[in-house]
């Protein structure tokens, strides 16, 4: 059983740069969530995908950040310019709950991106 | 948007001891805890989401409790070993419409040999 697959694992790329970060949710799972995770903020909630919608975006920093999910089983998080502040780990998860419910999120094993 | 605190921050002890930890969060309005277990370079899994005031939910040597009156849940883990090490988060969906989970900063549990 598939869990949620993110790529790629780690990022390494110079400022100014367009990131693009995947997800592919678990089959089944209509909520998608996309975090960060930081030192100083810990896991911050991004935006949140329900049946393909997105429907809380208020976690998304800037204009530079943006998030799509053209269908069920897909969603990329994408930064543009991105800049050194950026660098962070950036976590996909799904549920089958919708945000803020009592079903578990499971997550990716998160893409480590460094920005020179 | 409310706040979660966790404490302690960090936790160090022997194998074979049994440890606790704390997660406080606003009693008003209360509809769910998250408990999720980080290990480091891997993805938080969850280990329980809880409802109901006095709850108690158990997986293998790890339990939670429930107190939704006073605002906290505990974790406890009993005979720690090594691979317990970890970061334990507690997560709670906010009041109101926005009901996105908030996450606390997590307690570092470090186990000993």
């Amino acid at each position: 059983d598939a869990g949620v697959i993110q790529s790629p694992r780690h990022e390494v790329t110079e400022m100014g740069q367009e990131v693009t970060l995947r997800c592919k949710p678990i089959s089944g799972h209509n909520s998608l969530f996309w975090y960060r995770q930081t030192m100083m903020r810990g896991l911050e909630l991004l935006i949140y995908f329900n049946n393909n919608v997105p429907i809380d975006d208020s976690g998304m920093p800037e204009d530079r950040f943006s998030a799509k999910m053209p269908n069920a089983s897909f969603s990329t998080l994408k930064i543009q310019p991105s800049e050194p502040r950026d660098s962070a780990v950036y976590f996909c998860a799904s549920s089958t709950g919708t945000l803020g419910s009592n079903q578990p999120q499971h997550f990716g094993d998160g893409t480590r991106l460094s920005i020179l | 948007i409310l706040n979660v605190e966790q404490s302690p921050q960090s936790l160090h002890v022997q194998e074979g001891d049994s440890t606790n930890f704390t997660c406080s969060f606003p009693s008003s309005n209360f509809y769910a805890l998250h408990w999720y277990r980080w290990e480091t370079a891997k993805s938080p899994e969850a280990l329980f989401v809880m409802t109901l005031n006095g709850d108690e939910k158990k997986k293998g040597r790890i339990s939670a409790t429930l107190n939704t009156k006073e605002g906290y849940s505990y974790l406890y883990i009993k005979g720690s070993q090594p691979e317990d090490s970890a970061t334990y988060l507690c997560a709670c969906p906010n009041a109101g419409n926005n009901r996105k989970l908030i996450w606390g900063l997590g307690t570092s549990l470090a186990v000993n040999p």
